[in-house]
Protein backbone atom coordinates (compact mmCIF):
# COMPACT_ATOMS: atom_id res chain seq x y z
CA UNK A 1 0.00 0.00 0.00
CA UNK A 2 1.24 3.15 -0.98
CA UNK A 3 1.74 6.03 1.84
CA UNK A 4 -0.48 8.69 0.16
CA UNK A 5 -3.28 7.61 -2.55
CA UNK A 6 -4.29 9.93 -5.13
CA UNK A 7 -6.40 8.46 -8.06
CA UNK A 8 -4.62 9.85 -11.06
CA UNK A 9 -8.08 10.45 -13.47
CA UNK A 10 -8.30 11.98 -15.84
CA UNK A 11 -11.27 14.04 -14.24
CA UNK A 12 -13.17 15.83 -16.66
CA UNK A 13 -15.28 18.52 -16.23
CA UNK A 14 -17.74 21.45 -17.89
CA UNK A 15 -16.59 25.19 -17.17
CA UNK A 16 -17.78 26.49 -14.00
CA UNK A 17 -18.41 23.37 -12.30
CA UNK A 18 -17.10 22.15 -8.65
CA UNK A 19 -14.10 20.56 -8.77
CA UNK A 20 -13.08 18.40 -5.56
CA UNK A 21 -9.98 16.43 -5.88
CA UNK A 22 -8.72 14.02 -2.82
CA UNK A 23 -6.12 12.11 -1.34
CA UNK A 24 -5.88 9.53 1.42
CA UNK A 25 -2.84 8.10 3.41
CA UNK A 26 -2.02 5.95 5.70
CA UNK A 27 0.59 7.73 7.98
CA UNK A 28 -0.67 9.17 10.84
CA UNK A 29 2.29 10.95 11.78
CA UNK A 30 1.85 13.60 8.64
CA UNK A 31 1.42 17.45 9.70
CA UNK A 32 1.94 19.15 6.75
CA UNK A 33 -0.35 19.06 4.06
CA UNK A 34 0.46 20.61 0.19
CA UNK A 35 -1.30 20.85 -3.24
CA UNK A 36 0.66 21.78 -6.09
CA UNK A 37 -0.68 22.31 -9.90
CA UNK A 38 1.70 21.25 -12.27
CA UNK A 39 1.12 22.17 -15.96
CA UNK A 40 2.46 19.87 -19.04
CA UNK A 41 6.09 20.29 -19.19
CA UNK A 42 6.48 22.50 -16.10
CA UNK A 43 7.35 22.20 -12.45
CA UNK A 44 4.87 22.35 -9.51
CA UNK A 45 3.73 25.49 -7.97
CA UNK A 46 2.17 25.26 -5.08
CA UNK A 47 -1.27 26.29 -4.65
CA UNK A 48 -2.11 25.56 -0.90
CA UNK A 49 -0.35 25.31 2.53
CA UNK A 50 -1.88 23.97 5.42
CA UNK A 51 -0.95 22.16 8.73
CA UNK A 52 -2.85 20.10 10.82
CA UNK A 53 -6.62 19.99 10.68
CA UNK A 54 -8.77 22.40 9.12
CA UNK A 55 -10.09 24.56 6.15
CA UNK A 56 -7.89 27.21 4.48
CA UNK A 57 -9.05 29.80 1.34
CA UNK A 58 -7.38 31.33 -1.11
CA UNK A 59 -9.47 32.56 -3.78
CA UNK A 60 -11.19 29.72 -5.55
CA UNK A 61 -9.18 27.39 -4.06
CA UNK A 62 -10.17 26.02 -0.31
CA UNK A 63 -7.85 22.95 0.90
CA UNK A 64 -9.62 20.87 3.31
CA UNK A 65 -7.81 18.39 5.79
CA UNK A 66 -9.40 15.25 7.97
CA UNK A 67 -6.92 14.38 10.19
CA UNK A 68 -9.21 11.51 11.90
CA UNK A 69 -10.16 10.11 8.45
CA UNK A 70 -6.57 10.90 6.84
CA UNK A 71 -8.16 12.04 4.10
CA UNK A 72 -7.33 15.74 2.46
CA UNK A 73 -9.22 17.77 -0.25
CA UNK A 74 -8.77 20.35 -2.53
CA UNK A 75 -12.05 21.82 -4.09
CA UNK A 76 -11.99 24.64 -6.56
CA UNK A 77 -14.95 26.92 -7.34
CA UNK A 78 -15.93 28.37 -11.00
CA UNK A 79 -13.10 26.29 -12.56
CA UNK A 80 -12.02 27.62 -16.05
CA UNK A 81 -10.21 25.97 -19.02
CA UNK A 82 -6.49 27.61 -17.00
CA UNK A 83 -7.35 25.33 -14.54
CA UNK A 84 -6.51 22.06 -16.18
CA UNK A 85 -3.32 20.81 -15.22
CA UNK A 86 -2.04 17.78 -13.27
CA UNK A 87 -2.76 18.38 -9.28
CA UNK A 88 -0.53 16.49 -6.52
CA UNK A 89 -0.86 16.47 -3.45
CA UNK A 90 1.94 15.60 -1.11
CA UNK A 91 2.63 16.00 2.44
CA UNK A 92 5.14 15.77 5.64
CA UNK A 93 5.89 14.81 8.82
CA UNK A 94 7.96 18.18 9.59
CA UNK A 95 8.91 21.49 7.85
CA UNK A 96 12.22 19.88 6.92
CA UNK A 97 10.59 19.11 3.18
CA UNK A 98 11.33 15.71 2.71
CA UNK A 99 8.09 15.44 0.77
CA UNK A 100 5.42 11.79 0.24
CA UNK A 101 4.10 12.78 -3.28
CA UNK A 102 0.43 11.46 -4.22
CA UNK A 103 0.19 10.26 -8.12
CA UNK A 104 -1.20 13.33 -9.16
CA UNK A 105 -4.74 14.00 -10.72
CA UNK A 106 -4.94 15.32 -14.09
CA UNK A 107 -8.08 17.52 -14.19
CA UNK A 108 -9.84 18.28 -17.47
CA UNK A 109 -11.90 21.76 -17.52
CA UNK A 110 -14.48 21.33 -20.73
CA UNK A 111 -14.96 24.98 -22.52
CA UNK B 1 6.33 33.83 -4.21
CA UNK B 2 10.34 32.79 -4.90
CA UNK B 3 11.83 32.21 -7.91
CA UNK B 4 13.45 28.96 -8.62
CA UNK B 5 15.38 29.36 -12.15
CA UNK B 6 16.52 25.84 -13.93
CA UNK B 7 18.31 25.31 -17.20
CA UNK B 8 18.56 24.12 -19.89
CA UNK B 9 14.39 23.50 -20.07
CA UNK B 10 15.16 20.62 -22.49
CA UNK B 11 18.26 19.04 -23.91
CA UNK B 12 19.04 16.58 -26.62
CA UNK B 13 22.63 14.46 -26.04
CA UNK B 14 24.23 11.56 -27.37
CA UNK B 15 24.35 8.09 -25.42
CA UNK B 16 27.35 8.09 -23.65
CA UNK B 17 27.73 12.13 -22.85
CA UNK B 18 27.56 13.79 -20.00
CA UNK B 19 24.80 16.90 -19.35
CA UNK B 20 24.57 19.12 -16.70
CA UNK B 21 21.22 20.94 -15.32
CA UNK B 22 21.55 24.14 -13.17
CA UNK B 23 19.20 24.90 -10.90
CA UNK B 24 19.30 28.68 -9.20
CA UNK B 25 17.49 30.38 -6.48
CA UNK B 26 16.85 34.02 -7.59
CA UNK B 27 16.04 35.72 -4.48
CA UNK B 28 16.78 33.51 -1.87
CA UNK B 29 19.53 31.67 -0.26
CA UNK B 30 18.67 28.35 -0.74
CA UNK B 31 20.38 25.60 1.97
CA UNK B 32 18.78 22.98 0.60
CA UNK B 33 17.78 21.65 -2.96
CA UNK B 34 16.34 18.63 -4.26
CA UNK B 35 16.49 16.54 -6.97
CA UNK B 36 13.62 15.00 -8.73
CA UNK B 37 12.65 12.79 -11.24
CA UNK B 38 9.42 12.72 -12.93
CA UNK B 39 8.10 9.99 -15.72
CA UNK B 40 5.36 10.61 -18.09
CA UNK B 41 1.87 10.09 -16.03
CA UNK B 42 4.05 9.77 -12.99
CA UNK B 43 4.20 11.34 -9.79
CA UNK B 44 7.89 13.35 -8.37
CA UNK B 45 10.65 10.73 -7.34
CA UNK B 46 13.18 12.28 -5.24
CA UNK B 47 16.43 11.41 -6.02
CA UNK B 48 18.54 13.33 -3.77
CA UNK B 49 18.74 15.82 -1.06
CA UNK B 50 21.38 18.66 -1.61
CA UNK B 51 22.81 20.68 0.99
CA UNK B 52 25.02 23.90 0.73
CA UNK B 53 28.50 22.80 1.27
CA UNK B 54 28.33 19.42 1.88
CA UNK B 55 27.92 16.17 -0.04
CA UNK B 56 24.28 14.91 -1.69
CA UNK B 57 22.18 12.29 0.03
CA UNK B 58 21.13 9.67 -2.80
CA UNK B 59 18.02 8.15 -2.20
CA UNK B 60 17.66 4.05 -2.36
CA UNK B 61 18.23 2.35 -6.02
CA UNK B 62 19.65 6.57 -7.42
CA UNK B 63 23.25 6.16 -8.80
CA UNK B 64 25.66 8.67 -6.97
CA UNK B 65 28.14 8.27 -9.41
CA UNK B 66 25.55 8.84 -12.16
CA UNK B 67 23.71 11.64 -11.24
CA UNK B 68 26.77 13.98 -9.94
CA UNK B 69 25.22 16.90 -7.44
CA UNK B 70 26.74 19.74 -6.23
CA UNK B 71 25.89 22.34 -4.39
CA UNK B 72 28.49 24.84 -4.23
CA UNK B 73 26.74 28.29 -3.22
CA UNK B 74 23.50 29.36 -1.54
CA UNK B 75 22.20 29.92 -4.63
CA UNK B 76 23.29 27.27 -7.16
CA UNK B 77 22.74 23.76 -7.19
CA UNK B 78 24.08 21.17 -10.52
CA UNK B 79 23.15 17.98 -11.59
CA UNK B 80 25.58 16.16 -13.71
CA UNK B 81 23.82 13.10 -15.50
CA UNK B 82 27.31 11.58 -16.15
CA UNK B 83 27.82 9.31 -19.76
CA UNK B 84 24.37 9.52 -20.23
CA UNK B 85 22.02 6.14 -22.08
CA UNK B 86 18.40 6.33 -23.24
CA UNK B 87 16.90 4.85 -20.21
CA UNK B 88 18.34 8.38 -18.21
CA UNK B 89 15.87 10.33 -20.07
CA UNK B 90 13.24 11.93 -18.09
CA UNK B 91 11.95 15.31 -16.56
CA UNK B 92 13.92 16.35 -14.04
CA UNK B 93 12.39 18.94 -11.25
CA UNK B 94 14.74 20.73 -9.00
CA UNK B 95 13.69 22.34 -5.70
CA UNK B 96 15.37 25.36 -3.43
CA UNK B 97 14.24 25.60 0.10
CA UNK B 98 13.82 29.22 1.26
CA UNK B 99 14.88 29.01 5.23
CA UNK B 100 13.53 32.37 5.97
CA UNK B 101 9.85 32.83 6.81
CA UNK B 102 7.48 30.45 7.72
CA UNK B 103 4.59 28.39 5.94
CA UNK B 104 5.25 28.06 1.66
CA UNK B 105 9.24 27.53 1.60
CA UNK B 106 9.71 24.98 -1.29
CA UNK B 107 9.64 26.15 -4.46
CA UNK B 108 10.21 24.39 -7.88
CA UNK B 109 12.27 24.69 -10.95
CA UNK B 110 10.30 24.33 -14.19
CA UNK B 111 11.54 21.12 -15.17
CA UNK B 112 14.44 20.11 -17.59
CA UNK B 113 13.67 17.46 -20.47
CA UNK B 114 16.34 15.29 -21.06
CA UNK B 115 16.37 12.90 -24.17
CA UNK B 116 19.05 10.28 -25.22
CA UNK B 117 19.26 9.43 -28.23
Amino acid sequence: QKEVEQDPGPLSVPEGAIVSLNCTYSNSAFQYFMWYRQYSRKGPELLMYTYSSGNKEDGRFTAQVDKSSKYISLFIRDSQPSDSATYLCAMTLDSNYQLIWGAGTKLIIKP
Amino acid sequence: GAVVSQHPSWVICKSGTSVKIECRSLDFQATTMFWYRQFPKQSLMLMATSNEGSKATYEQGVEKDKFLINHASLTLSTLTVTSAHPEDSSFYICSARDPVGAGEKLFFGSGTQLSVL
